[in-house]
């Protein structure tokens, strides 16, 4: 079972346009990440937030936490072949004994056309 | 120095049959965790160890899953009489401690596992 939703789900679109993808929980987490996942590959992570209402970018990525630390954002500006690829987010929560564990979302489909 | 590794990166199992993926973690890393994913869909947690101790196996889906880490290090996800469901990329991460909320998870790049 999934806690975090992400939409779209499938995203297609030509290289220029800009998007925003969306991940939405009914929990609270310490911090999310957001992960890009190429075929075959495991994901790689692109950001971690951590405070409610924190916004952090990254060359033409921007990521946003919720204030209240459920939901997160991430806009691409001017999208590009290479963004291509699976996005994921995903809520960190500690682990009784040590450690966090991460709780994935659904998953967005990217796929940049020229 | 290198990355997590996966082993074998394909398996193909009749069912009923038992399987045994290896996950190689980066050298040093005290954290280790198990992922199942489906495709097209986010990774879903099975396990987690820290160093030899499993201290969390919540995401197990039944007792034909076993994980072990017996030094600490290399860590095999056994799976006995596979199912057709058991289908999936599995998936191993590492990290440093494992302590901080905000560590990063280095992925390796999975065992792709189809049950016949």
């Amino acid at each position: 079972t999934q806690l975090l939703e992400q939409s779209p789900q499938f995203l297609s679109i030509q290289e220029g346009e800009n998007l925003t993808v969306y991940c939405n929980s009914s929990s609270v987490f310490s911090s999310l990440q957001w992960y890009r996942q190429e075929p075959g590959e495991g994901p790689v992570l692109l950001v971690t937030v951590v405070t409610g209402g924190e916004v952090k970018k990254l060359k033409r990525l921007t990521f946003q936490f919720g204030d209240a630390r459920k939901d997160s954002s991430l806009h691409i500006t001017a999208a590009q072949p290479g963004d291509t690829g699976l996005y994921l987010c995903a809520g960190s929560r500690h682990i009784t004994g040590g450690g966090n564990k991460l709780t994935f979302g659904t998953g967005t489909q990217l796929k940049v056309e020229l | 120095g290198a990355g997590v590794s996966q082993s074998p990166r394909y398996k193909v199992a009749k069912r009923g049959q038992d399987v045994a993926l290896r996950c190689d973690p980066i050298s040093g890393h005290v954290s280790l965790f198990w992922y199942q994913q489906a495709l097209g869909q986010g990774p879903e947690f099975l396990t987690y160890f820290q160093n030899e101790a499993q201290l969390d196996k919540s995401g197990l889906p039944s007792d034909r899953f076993f994980a072990e880490r017996p030094e600490g290090s290399v860590s095999t996800l056994k799976i006995q009489r596979t199912q057709q469901e058991d289908s999936a990329v599995y998936l191993c991460a590492s990290s440093l401690t494992g302590g901080l909320r905000q560590e990063t998870q280095y992925f390796g790049p999975g065992t792709r596992l189809l049950v016949l």
